[in-house]
C-alpha cells in the first residue's frame, strides 16, 4: 500500500508563491495526481506526473522525484480563489491492475490579502 | 459537456434506515468509481465499475453497502441499514479508461443520526 504525507494546513499571502509537498511510499508507482477541492465542491484535477521532472501549467506546476518518493505542487501569483484543499493522490499498478489512486488527507491552503 | 453529477447533495437519516445515493458519470465514460471521505480522514476508494461489471470492490466496508450499475450508465450505492460510522461524503468519479484521469462529482454528504 501507499503512505502519503502532506502538510495539514498552509497559509500564504496574495501574490506570493507557495509550495505544497507530498511524500509517498509505494511498491509499484504508476503516477501521481494533484487535485484542488473547494469546500463543498468536487475535487478538480490539476496535474498528473508519472516521469521525473517539472510539469508546468499556467500558474500551477507539479514536480516529481520517483527515487525520493516526493512531489510538490507550486502555485505562483496566488489569488484569493486559490484558497482550497489540495489533494495528493498516488496510483499503484500493483493494486490488482485497477489503477486506483490512494489519496492523502489534503493540505488546506489559506490565502490572505 | 456535463460533468459527473450526484444525487442527493445531502442526506440526513436515522440509524437503521436505508439510503440510496446516485451517480451519473460523464457520458461515454465506462469506468465509474465510488469513494468515501469520513470527517478528518482521507478520501478512500470503495469500488470500481467497468460498464456494468464490478472490476474491484475491495474497498467496500461490509455487506451493508450495495452498489449497482445496471445498463452501464448511472450507478447507485445503497446503505442498508445505515450506521453512525457511515456518515461522511460519498464521491463518485468517472474516466474513459482506467489509466486516465478520474473526474469527480460534488459528492453526497450523508449524516446518520
Amino acid at each position: 500500500g501507499q503512505n502519503i504525507d502532506q502538510p495539514t494546513e498552509m497559509t500564504a499571502t496574495e501574490g506570493a508563491i507557495v509550495q505544497i509537498n507530498c511524500t509517498y511510499q509505494t511498491s509499484g508507482f504508476n503516477g501521481l495526481f494533484w487535485y484542488q477541492q473547494h469546500a463543498g465542491e468536487a475535487p478538480t484535477f490539476l496535474s498528473y506526473n508519472v516521469l521525473d521532472g517539472l510539469e508546468e501549467k499556467g500558474r500551477f506546476s507539479s514536480f516529481l522525484s520517483r527515487s525520493k518518493g516526493y512531489s510538490y505542487l507550486l502555485l505562483k501569483e496566488l489569488q484569493m480563489k486559490d484558497s482550497a484543499s489540495y489533494l495528493c493522490a498516488v496510483r499503484d499498478h500493483a493494486s490488482g491492475g485497477s489503477y486506483i489512486p490512494t489519496f492523502g488527507r489534503g493540505t488546506s491552503l489559506i490565502v490572505h490579502p | 459537456e456535463a460533468g459527473v453529477t450526484q444525487f442527493p447533495s445531502h442526506s440526513v437519516i436515522e440509524k437503521g434506515q436505508t439510503v440510496t445515493l446516485r451517480c451519473d458519470p460523464i457520458s461515454g465514460h465506462d469506468n465509474l468509481y465510488w469513494y468515501r471521505r469520513v470527517m478528518g480522514k482521507e478520501i478512500k476508494f470503495l469500488l470500481h465499475f467497468v460498464k456494468e461489471s464490478k472490476q474491484d470492490e475491495s474497498g467496500m466496508p461490509n455487506n451493508r453497502f450495495l452498489a449497482e450499475r445496471t445498463g452501464g450508465t448511472y450507478s447507485t450505492l445503497k446503505v442498508q441499514p445505515a450506521e453512525l460510522e457511515d456518515s461522511g461524503v460519498y464521491f463518485c468519479a468517472s474516466s474513459q479508461e482506467p489509466v486516465e484521469t478520474q473526474y469527480f462529482g460534488p459528492g453526497t454528504r450523508l449524516l446518520v443520526l
